[in-house]
């Protein structure tokens, strides 16, 4: 278990106000990720993390900051939270656990959030 | 990555084996292929990955075909525990930044389990 916790598990807000969710680990890994999973598009990477402040985008990065000031902590914040956010957003891990340097992901359980 | 395809969904009875089937036929050399499911309301969990020879673990067996532009998924006796999306990616561990710039995944294929 890569102990991974996101909070909150369930947020409601209103369009036009900042989030931040957070994702932490216990394991001392060095790189994480923020997907986002809409029907229809499946999951995908908004931003992603290579060790503390080092952070790169991802697929759908726009409307989307990350904050990345310990290793076992990683901030996916919305400045102005808009409809279209409306997701359900998950953190990850990863590590060479396999063979020949093939990383495997560990993710965590989610935090939906409506934006109403 | 390079692209893959699966059925959008598949169904199967309760104890019966089940082949997931996946199509790569860009696959390139260094290609690996690997397997994650979802079950329902939580992330995304790695299942199984290969090469080239058929790989086998607790959860699954991965075959591969011979020209490796398809693989097959074996859950050989499935639970209702095992309704989930399962996604067959590939990854390049030398040319995707080591593997670790995030995965790339699909639509999967949506397993229903009967009882």
């Amino acid at each position: 278990d890569a102990g991974i916790t996101q909070s909150p598990r369930h947020k409601v807000t209103e369009t036009g106000t900042p989030v931040t969710l957070r994702c932490h680990q216990t394991e001392n890994h060095r790189y994480m990720y923020w997907y986002r999973q809409d029907p229809g598009h499946g999951l995908r990477l908004i931003h992603y993390s290579y060790g503390v402040k080092d952070t790169d985008k991802g697929e759908v990065s726009d409307g989307y900051s990350v904050s990345r000031s310990k290793t076992e902590d990683f901030l996916l914040t919305l400045e102005s939270a808009t409809s279209s956010q409306t997701s359900v957003y998950f953190c990850a891990i990863s590590e060479i656990i396999l063979d020949r340097g093939n990383y495997g992901y560990t993710f965590g359980s989610g935090t939906r959030l409506t934006v109403v | 990555d390079a692209k893959t395809t699966q059925p959008n969904s598949m169904e199967s009875n309760e104890e019966e084996p089940v082949h997931l089937p996946c199509n790569h036929s860009t696959i390139s050399g260094t290609d690996y292929i690997h397997w994650y499911r979802q079950l329902p309301s939580q992330g995304p969990e790695y299942v199984i990955h290969g090469l080239t020879s058929n790989v086998n673990n607790r959860m699954a067996s991965l075959a591969i075909a011979e020209d490796r532009k398809s693989s097959t998924l074996i859950l050989h006796r499935a639970t209702l525990r095992d309704a989930a999306v399962y996604y067959c990616i590939l990854r390049d561990p030398i040319y995707s930044g080591g593997g670790a710039d995030g995965l790339t995944f699909g639509k999967g294929t949506h397993l229903i389990i009967q009882p």
